[in-house]
């Protein structure tokens, strides 16, 4: 099976940094992503790491270590609109029509 | 591009009644997948269909039924709803680029089951 555990919530101020992180136990793995979600609203893509190593997009970096099955997604010079849900996700096997598992989330708060 | 569209948005069932919610994405992908959330919750998989033809079932599948009718279209059918159905359910269609695999979320059903 798999199973996926995060933060179930994060407060921080305006410009700060935040890190999330997700611990993994999976019985195939074959790389972990992030989502983010604003309330009401749907899932959006934001990172993936199949390698070991940090990837950065802008603002959001998510870093993977394969052999600690933990990986966390770092948000930099933290706005309101970051306020969201953060799930990871394991995608377990190569194939495609990958089955993601998704951790509970973790509910970033930002405050001015 | 409209992405992935989702119908109904909204839905208010009895319990015992039927209904299907319809899913369909316009970006050429193979995969689809019915996803279920509860309230402060992760997503779980009920159902998804790695390509046109085939269905699997997810984490949570029991009360549901799904029909890949085409390329483009992934239904989820309640025969018979009871109140633990009450969640929000999102469709997802998905692609693989580099080796990436990214799933591409509807806007969502919201499903009260009195």
């Amino acid at each position: 099976g798999q199973s996926l555990e995060q933060p179930s919530e994060v407060t921080a101020v305006e410009g700060a940094i935040v890190q999330i992180n997700c611990t993994y136990q999976t019985s195939g793995f074959y790389g972990l992503s992030w989502y983010q979600q604003h309330d009401g609203g749907a899932p959006t893509f934001l990172s993936y790491n199949g390698l070991d190593g940090l990837e950065e997009t802008g603002r959001f970096s998510s870093f993977l270590s394969r052999s600690d099955s933990y990986g966390y997604l770092l948000l930099q010079e933290l706005q309101m609109k970051d306020s969201a849900s953060y799930f990871c996700a394991v995608s377990p096997f190569k194939a495609a029509g990958n089955k993601l598992t998704f951790g509970g989330g973790t509910r970033v708060l930002v405050k001015p | 591009n409209a992405g992935v569209t989702q119908t109904p948005k909204f839905q208010v069932l009895k319990t015992g009644q039927s209904m299907t919610l319809q899913c369909a994405q316009d970006m050429n992908h193979n995969s689809m997948y019915w996803y279920r959330q509860d309230p402060g919750m992760g997503l779980r998989l009920i159902y998804y269909s790695a390509s046109e033809g085939t269905t699997d079932k997810g984490e949570v599948p029991n009360g549901y039924n799904v029909s890949r009718l085409n390329k483009r279209e992934f239904s989820l059918r309640l025969e018979s709803a009871a109140p633990s159905q009450t969640s929000v359910y999102f469709c997802a269609s998905s692609a693989r680029d580099a080796g990436q695999e990214t799933q591409y979320f509807g806007p969502g059903t919201r499903l009260l089951v009195l």
